[in-house]
């Protein structure tokens, strides 16, 4: 069954709104989770590192201000994309990592099924 | 140099032909390394985790070259449902949560009846 949920699915707004995705860990407890952005043709990119009961932290060129990440819980983290722009039409993904025992510490992450957001 | 380099292909493979292709990385600390598979707008799947002894999953065979830095996937007897885009995915760090994550472009396989 699935162990990372995303919502909404899908969504189109207007050029200025704010948008909110939600990632929700379904079998355990993440205190960390990863927010990525995705274009056509085109790897992941890492936006951000959600951290629980903290500050999120972004990666380079990924404005802070514009997406806001928020950790609540150990089972939800939210992405806010405010006055979104056409330009921020885009696959968003988030991953949990979850530890794993193996040959070395390793982090297998789990994918959620992503948010397609489209704004016009 | 990018972290981590895939070519993008597409590799277009008559079904039950083999087709192998490799993932460079840039990070000589880099510590694990995964394959997973991605269909059309669909969120990344994992494949197989890829050990420096190498390792095999059924058609699938996966192998590192720690000193030219570069993952490989091959996969034997290609079915048209092996048709996907497999991503290279590299991680540098060992502590829970506090680990770099770098994605490949992706290599995308066409299996051609």
């Amino acid at each position: 069954g699935a162990v990372v949920s995303q919502h909404p699915s899908w969504v189109i707004c207007k050029s200025g709104t704010s948008v909110k995705i939600e990632c929700r860990s379904l079998d355990f407890q993440a205190t960390t989770m990863f927010w990525y952005r995705q274009f056509p043709k085109q790897s992941l990119m890492l936006m951000a590192t959600s951290n629980e009961g903290s500050k999120a932290t972004y990666e380079q060129g990924v404005e802070k201000d514009k997406f806001l990440i928020n950790h609540a819980s150990l089972t939800l983290s939210t992405l806010t994309v405010t006055s979104a722009h056409p330009e921020d039409s885009s696959f968003y993904i988030c991953s949990l990592p979850r530890l794993a025992g193996g040959p070395a510490t390793y982090n297998e992450q789990f994918f959620g099924p992503g948010t397609r957001l489209t704004v016009l | 140099r990018k972290e981590v380099e895939q070519d993008p292909g597409p590799f277009n493979v008559p079904e039950g032909a083999t087709v192998a292709f490799n993932c460079t990385y840039s990070n000589s600390a880099s510590q694990s390394f995964f394959w997973y598979r991605q269909d059309c707008r669909k969120e990344p799947k994992l494949l197989m985790s890829v050990y420096s002894s190498g390792n095999e999953d059924g058609r699938f065979t996966a192998q590192l070259n720690r000193a030219s830095q570069y993952i490989s996937l091959l996969i034997r007897d290609s079915k048209l449902s092996d048709s996907a885009t497999y991503l290279c995915v590299v991680i540098t760090g060992r502590s829970y949560g506090n680990n770099r994550l770098a994605f490949g472009k992706g290599n995308q396989v066409v299996v051609i009846p």
